[in-house]
C-alpha cells in the first residue's frame, strides 16, 4: 500500500498569514493527488485535483504543487473561514489511501 | 447540481449486517465511478471501496480492511448506489459517505450516514 504522510499534524497562524501543508507518499505517484477540506462537522470538500489543479469554485487563495513523491497545499492568506482539517488522498494506485490530515487553526 | 444523500445508518450488534443506500441526482450513475469513504468518530478519512462504471462493467475494488464482508452495488433503475455490510465489527463504527468520481478523481460527496457497532 502507498503510505500518505501529512505534516505538520496541526498548525496555528494568524489571519493573512500564508500557511503550507505537506504531503509525502511512500513511492511515487506522478501527480496523482488530491486535496480535501473538511471543516468542523461538515462533509469534505474536494480541492485540488492532479496536485495543482483547482476544482471549480475553489478560490484562488489555494494552491498545489508537486510530483511524485512530495507535495504541498498553500493557503496564501489565511482567513477564518479556513480553519478546517485538510487530507490528502493518492490515486495512483489500489488501495487509495489519505494522509492522517492537517488541523489549521487561527492563532 | 449534484446530490448524493445516504441513508441506512444505525446501530447494530457485532457480526450483524447493514445496507446503507446513495441516492444520486443530477447526473447519471451508470457513468460515474463511485466511492465510498468512511470516517470513524474523531479519526481521518479511510477509503472503503470503489465500483467503476458501466463501461467498465462495474468492476469493484476494496480495502483490506472490508474485502470479503462489504459489497458495493447499483441500482440502475433508482439511480441509486448500495452498501452492503455483513459481519460487522466495533472497528466499522463510522461516518460512511458516497463518493463521485469523475476521471478518477474525488469530486463530490454526500453529508454522510453514521453506522454504530456496539456489542
Amino acid at each position: 500500500d502507498i503510505q500518505m504522510t501529512q505534516s505538520p499534524s496541526s498548525l496555528s497562524a494568524s489571519v493573512g498569514d500564508r500557511v503550507t501543508i505537506t504531503c509525502r507518499a511512500s513511492q511515487g505517484i506522478r501527480k496523482s493527488l488530491v486535496w480535501i477540506q473538511q471543516k468542523p462537522g461538515k462533509a469534505p470538500k474536494s480541492l485540488i485535483y492532479g496536485a495543482s489543479s483547482l476544482q471549480s469554485g475553489v478560490p484562488s487563495k489555494f494552491s498545489g504543487s508537486g510530483s511524485g513523491t512530495e507535495f504541498t497545499l498553500t493557503i496564501s492568506s489565511l482567513q477564518p473561514e479556513d480553519c478546517a482539517t485538510y487530507y490528502c488522498q493518492q490515486y495512483g494506485g489500489y488501495p487509495l489511501t489519505f494522509g492522517q490530515g492537517t488541523k489549521v487553526e487561527i492563532k | 447540481e449534484v446530490q448524493l444523500v445516504e441513508s441506512g445508518g444505525g446501530l447494530v450488534q457485532p457480526g450483524g449486517s447493514l445496507r446503507l443506500s446513495c441516492a444520486a441526482s443530477g447526473f447519471t450513475l451508470s457513468d460515474h465511478y463511485m466511492d465510498w469513504v468512511r470516517q470513524a468518530p474523531g479519526k481521518g478519512l479511510e477509503w472503503v471501496g470503489r465500483t467503476r462504471n458501466k463501461v467498465r462493467s462495474y468492476t469493484t475494488e476494496y480495502a483490506a480492511s472490508v474485502k470479503g464482508r462489504f459489497t458495493i452495488s447499483r441500482d440502475g433503475s433508482e439511480n441509486s448506489l448500495y452498501l452492503q455490510m455483513n459481519s460487522l465489527k466495533n472497528e466499522d463504527t463510522a461516518v460512511y459517505y458516497c463518493v463521485r468520481i469523475v476521471n478518477d478523481v474525488v469530486e463530490d460527496w454526500g453529508q454522510g450516514t453514521l453506522v454504530t457497532v456496539f456489542s
